[in-house]
């Protein structure tokens, strides 16, 4: 199975300032991986995919980027509503399989 | 608008079959490509992938759980299930389906809100 190695577990920032979150790949998954929000009450919603592709309704502030196993997500000029888990996941090869989670709290 | 709800038992004793329901609106799993997935989260814990389902009724499973897995679909009534037998107090968890389209790639792109089942004695 593919491990992703995700970083930080927990991050504090203010609105207004920009964020990013690591997510490390065991071996090649090319460019399939994905980016999720995951808030109580809310269906965890799709940010990108593909690495750094904006899903439809995602705001620009949101960004991924690729560097061979190595991929981010940076959220540029938080907004209050960007605070909650978010999670990678390779969609490259079976089994699919997630980071362990970054918390985004508020500082 | 495309909605997923997941439906369970809420809670189970140990050595029962797990099944789950996951009704699908907005979208038809006639749909070429489309596919359901089967997702759970412990409490605190990790996302884990369990099996995906697809339009033309192929399937896929997590090898770790694929013994115990069983997942179909009803076109007609636009649902997809999961079943995992012999349950333990690991299985205790939220459960998500979540909505992909193959032919777009293997990502989530709709998720439902989650349903919690515990397995307790």
């Amino acid at each position: 199975d593919v491990q992703m190695t995700q970083s930080p577990y927990n991050l504090a920032a203010s609105p207004g300032e920009s964020v990013s979150i690591n997510c490390k790949a065991s071996k090649s998954i090319s460019k399939y991986l994905a980016w999720y929000q995951q808030k109580p009450g809310n269906a965890n919603k799709l940010l990108i995919y593909d690495g750094s592709t904006l899903h439809s309704g995602i705001p620009s502030r949101f960004g991924g980027s690729r560097s061979g196993t190595d991929f981010t997500l940076t959220i540029k000029s938080l907004e209050p509503e960007d605070f909650g888990l978010y999670y990678c996941q390779q969609h490259n090869e079976y089994p699919f399989t997630f980071g362990s989670g970054t918390k985004l709290e508020i500082k | 608008q495309v909605t997923l709800k997941e439906s369970g038992p809420g809670i189970l004793q140990p050595s029962q079959t797990l099944s789950l329901t996951c009704t699908l609106s907005g979208f038809s799993l006639r749909t070429y490509g489309m596919g359901v997935g089967w997702i759970r989260q412990p409490s605190g814990k990790v996302l884990e992938w369990l099996a995906n389902i697809y339009w033309d009724d192929d399937s896929a499973y997590n090898p770790s759980l694929k013994s115990r897995l069983s997942i179909s679909m009803d076109t007609s009534n636009n649902q997809a299930f999961l079943q995992i037998t012999n349950v333990d107090t690991a299985d205790t968890a939220t459960y998500y389906c979540a909505r992909m389209n193959r032919q777009l790639g293997y990502h989530f792109d709709d998720w439902g809100q989650g349903v919690m089942v515990t397995v307790s004695s």
